[in-house]
């Protein structure tokens, strides 16, 4: 059982290319999540799947696009990549319900230079 | 919106001592639940303990301990006996139905 997974670790963009952080979780949580933490900051909701074929913008969607076709996947695209997006970018995955635990994975941290 | 706020960037505490760590928080809904994450240098996001709005005791789990005043919106946590590996950065979270909130977080070091 490996929790949630996270592909790659660490990245570095060049300004304007395009990226997909990937993201599969074994646990069969119906709810999946993407957030992004810039230094010396609290994590920030940027999308979140309910379930297969659903997501939705959390509070910082802009230059995100997100896809939701199974269970277990829950990738990130990055399109037009520009500085702001220099951060440490986590997924998370929960049972249904808003007292369920999120579990997180490791993170991966992107540069954008 | 709803907005967390963790008041005191950092925090230290002699070992087995106890420190508690503030948080407040901003909502107008009613149905919401409350969480403290740990996040050791290690990134990984630890989950410490949680509260339902809609329950007036306060949640316990060993050695942390939150007060929860749902009036006042706050919501703190006491860590008791303090060890060296509680050592991490602290953060307070919100969720309700449709959002996920999380605080600045609060650095607390742990003094042998």
């Amino acid at each position: 059982n490996a929790g949630v997974t996270q592909t790659p670790k660490f990245r570095i963009l060049k300004i304007g290319q395009s990226m997909t952080l990937q993201c599969t979780q074994d646990m069969n949580h119906n709810y999946m999540y993407w957030y992004r933490q810039d230094p010396g900051m609290g994590l920030k909701l940027i999308y979140y799947s309910v379930g297969a074929g659903i997501t939705d913008k959390g509070e910082v969607p802009n230059g995100y696009n997100v896809s939701r076709s199974t269970t277990e996947d829950f990738p990130l695209r990055l399109e037009l990549a520009a500085p702001s997006q220099t951060s440490v970018y986590f997924c998370a995955s929960s049972s249904t319900g808003q007292l369920y635990e999120q579990y997180f994975g490791p993170g991966t941290r992107l540069t954008v230079t | 919106a709803q907005t967390v706020t963790q008041s005191q960037p950092e925090m230290s505490v002699q070992e087995a001592e106890t420190v508690t760590l503030s948080c407040t928080y901003d909502t107008s809904e009613s149905d919401y639940y409350l969480f403290w994450y740990k996040q050791p240098p290690s990134r990984q996001m630890i989950l410490v303990i949680r509260q339902e709005a809609y329950k007036q005791q306060n949640a316990t789990e060993n050695r942390f301990s939150v007060n929860f005043q749902k009036a006042a919106k706050s919501f703190s946590l006491k860590i008791s006996d303090s060890q060296l590996g509680d050592a991490a950065m602290y953060f307070c979270a919100y969720r309700s139905s449709n959002d996920m909130r999380f605080g600045a977080g609060t650095r607390l070091t742990v003094k042998p």
